[in-house]
């Protein structure tokens, strides 16, 4: 069984930038999630993909987008990039959209300078 | 608006004594609690869960306790292991109506240290 891969493991940007990160879902998963960890604090909730479509979404900026792909694979990507989006982004997989549980990657490490 | 904290950014603990985590929320419509935990240069690992509807559940050495009219849950650990040492995170759904599933609403941590 595969778990939940990201990549790439870090990155550095500088402000104004794009930048998209990758994550794999975990092995018969079907929803991804993505989490920002920003120094000292607990992940905060992004946004959620269930077969291809947005299916939630916390409070973060339109600059924040997301993207499932058919073999449930997904990207997050940011535009123009600014200093507080350094941080730890963490995607997780689940069985499906009503399971809790979850399954969490090793984390993008982004820095902007 | 901080809805889960963590008030104990850290604890330190003797093996084989008891570890106690503790975690409060503020959003009286949340009726899932999970705990997990993060090693260093690794995402959370799920550890244990609780309903609403159950006020303590078990799973080995770790047991978790709600008290929903208090708004607290905690984790205890018996006994506590060298390899325990980790940041622990608490975290909250709302299950009920099923708008918020994945949608989990975290708490600062707190860093265990075991000490051998």
């Amino acid at each position: 069984e595969t778990g939940v891969t990201q990549s790439p493991t870090h990155l550095i940007k500088t402000r104004g930038q794009q930048v998209t990160l990758r994550c794999s879902s975990q092995s018969g998963h079907n929803t991804v999630s993505w989490y920002q960890q920003a120094l000292g604090q607990g992940p905060q909730f992004i946004f959620q993909y269930y077969r291809e479509e947005e299916n939630g979404r916390g409070n973060f900026p339109p600059r924040f987008s997301g993207l499932q792909f058919p073999n449930y694979s997904s990207e997050l990507n940011v535009n123009a990039l600014e200093l507080d989006d350094s941080a730890l982004y963490l995607c997780a997989s689940s069985l499906d959209r009503s399971n809790e549980k979850l399954f969490f990657g090793s984390g993008t490490q982004l820095s902007v300078l | 608006d901080q809805q889960v904290k963590q008030n104990s950014p850290s604890l330190s603990v003797q093996e084989g004594r008891i570890s106690i985590l503790n975690c409060d929320y503020t959003n009286s419509m949340f009726d899932y609690f999970l705990w997990y935990k993060k090693y260093p240069a690794e995402g959370p690992t799920f550890l244990i869960s609780i309903s609403s509807i159950k006020d303590k559940n078990e799973d080995g050495r770790f047991t978790v306790f709600l008290n929903k009219s208090a708004k607290h849950l905690s984790l205890h650990i018996v006994p506590s292991q060298p390899g325990d040492s980790a940041v622990y995170f608490c975290a909250a759904s709302r299950i009920a109506g099923g708008t918020s599933y994945g949608k989990l609403t975290f708490g600062q941590g707190t860093i265990l240290t075991v000490h051998p």
